[in-house]
């Protein structure tokens, strides 16, 4: 399982850092992706990086602001000029190996709570 | 951007009967679909990717079809643990990667 941690309440306008850790396994090999949940909504997709940390994509909704990173056991992501709709619980998933095999997402967390207010 | 159209939005069934959800695709996408199940609190789980395949560890009652534009997915025989939101998933085409609106699975 993946966990996350990092969430809180900020301002509009303000910035946070989230971490998504391994429990027990390391993603070294494998594309990581952020989804995330707002209050009664469905998931939708925020950013993905490489495994190899060559390749990063972002959602519409947060090019420019959000920025993923990554080292050997951890996966961050800053985000800046925070808006109210970016309010939601933040989940990091696996999907294994490279960015560019066809496949799903099969390891996830249970997300950290991220509230702009 | 690949738009999924997942229906029912709800489907209120008993345990002990049979679920079936649809997703549509805006755009063929082959089969390079995913099944998610999601419960309050909890990671969501990969059930069925390849648009037929049951991910590791998934029960035999949960299955998957389709390809292109029309998926399905079956419950067989709903069991108490099966109550729950399940989405649809594209990685065919991408960025971005693209979320169905989810279908609620709830006891009747």
């Amino acid at each position: 399982q993946l966990v996350e941690s990092g969430g809180g309440v900020v301002q509009p306008g303000g910035s946070l850092i989230l971490s998504c850790a391994g429990s027990g396994f390391t993603f070294r090999s494998d594309a990581m992706h952020w989804v995330r949940q707002a209050p009664g909504k469905g998931l939708e997709w925020v950013a993905v990086m490489s495994y190899d940390v060559k390749t990063d994509y972002y959602a519409d909704s947060v090019k420019g602001r959000f920025t993923v990173s990554r080292d050997d056991a951890t996966f961050f992501l800053q985000m800046h000029n925070l808006r109210p709709d970016d309010t939601a619980v933040y989940l990091c998933a696996r999907k294994s190996g490279p960015l560019n095999t066809r496949e799903g997402m099969d390891v996830w967390g249970q997300g950290t709570t991220v509230t702009v207010s | 951007e690949i738009v999924l159209t997942q229906s029912p939005v709800t489907l209120s069934l008993s345990p002990g009967h049979r679920a079936t959800l649809s997703c549509r695709a805006s755009h063929n996408i082959d089969i390079n679909l995913a099944w998610y199940q999601h419960k309050p609190g909890h990671p969501p789980r990969l059930l069925i990717y390849g648009a037929s395949t049951r991910a590791i560890d998934v029960p035999d009652r949960f299955s998957g079809g389709g390809s292109g534009t029309e998926f399905s997915f079956t419950i067989s025989s709903l069991q108490a643990d099966d109550f729950a939101v399940y989405y649809c998933q594209q990685y065919d085409q991408w960025p971005p990667w693209t979320f169905g609106q989810g279908t609620k699975v709830e006891i009747k």
